[in-house]
């Protein structure tokens, strides 16, 4: 059984196009994460939702807009697509979002921008 | 600030030796919590150990060990008889107090390459 699943896998697409990456999450966590990773294997956290409410907002463009259905997933969708986009994107989870708790994550999605 | 530094930016060594990773942290926060996550070239992270700033017992599991020092805040992490397997990124991670949405703070990662 997948824990932290995202979909798709691979995702090649043209610039200026939108799409969106799913991610759901079967372990009954509260909190939700997107992360980015560039091809220096930098991680950088985009946001997290705690019970479907947005807690954390880094600095990303506006063109990135998490959405939380509910607290077992959390979908990105990127508008307008531009090449520095391309990047490895992780869902993570956690039980709750206090300071000891550990964030599982998903398989990833490489987001490929031509 | 809070910062995880991982110096080591790549290690090589051949199947067998022991090899140890390093990671250094900063923080202020006297409750925190350090992680270790592995990435293998499949390209998922996995969880691997958590442990809290009060609990500085070394950590065992297989062949794998942690070592926790706050004296020199560190929290390095020793493969024994390495596998290539074990090939993978690691990354270290702090989460602290301090920071009121208690973001994970990221070290750049240790590729280390073991080869046959």
């Amino acid at each position: 059984d997948t824990a932290v699943s995202q979909t798709p896998k691979y995702l090649v697409t043209q610039m200026g196009n939108d799409k969106s990456i799913k991610c759901e999450q079967n372990l009954g966590h509260d909190t939700m994460y997107w992360y980015k990773q560039d091809s220096k294997k930098f991680l950088k956290i985009m946001f997290s939702y705690n019970n479907k409410e947005l807690i954390i907002n880094e600095t990303v463009p506006n063109r990135f807009s998490p959405k939380s259905p509910d607290k077992a997933h959390l979908n990105l969708h990127i508008n307008s697509l531009e090449l520095g986009d391309s990047a490895v994107y992780f869902c993570a989870s956690s039980y709750t979002s206090g300071v000891s708790e550990t964030q599982y994550f998903g398989p990833g999605t490489r987001l490929l921008v031509l | 600030a809070q910062k995880v530094t991982q110096a080591q930016t790549e290690i090589s060594v051949v199947e067998k030796e022991d090899v140890t990773l390093d990671c250094v942290y900063e923080t202020r926060d006297t409750t925190y919590y350090l992680f270790w996550y592995k990435q293998p070239p499949s390209g998922e992270l996995v969880f691997l150990i958590r442990r809290n700033s009060f609990d500085e017992q070394n950590e065992i599991s297989g062949r794998y060990s942690w070592n926790f020092q706050k004296s020199t805040s560190s929290f390095n992490f020793t493969i024994t008889a390495s596998q290539v397997v074990d090939s993978a990124v690691y990354f270290c991670a702090l989460r602290a107090n301090m920071d009121s949405n208690y973001q994970l703070i990221w070290g750049a990662g240790t590729k280390l390459i073991i080869k046959p």
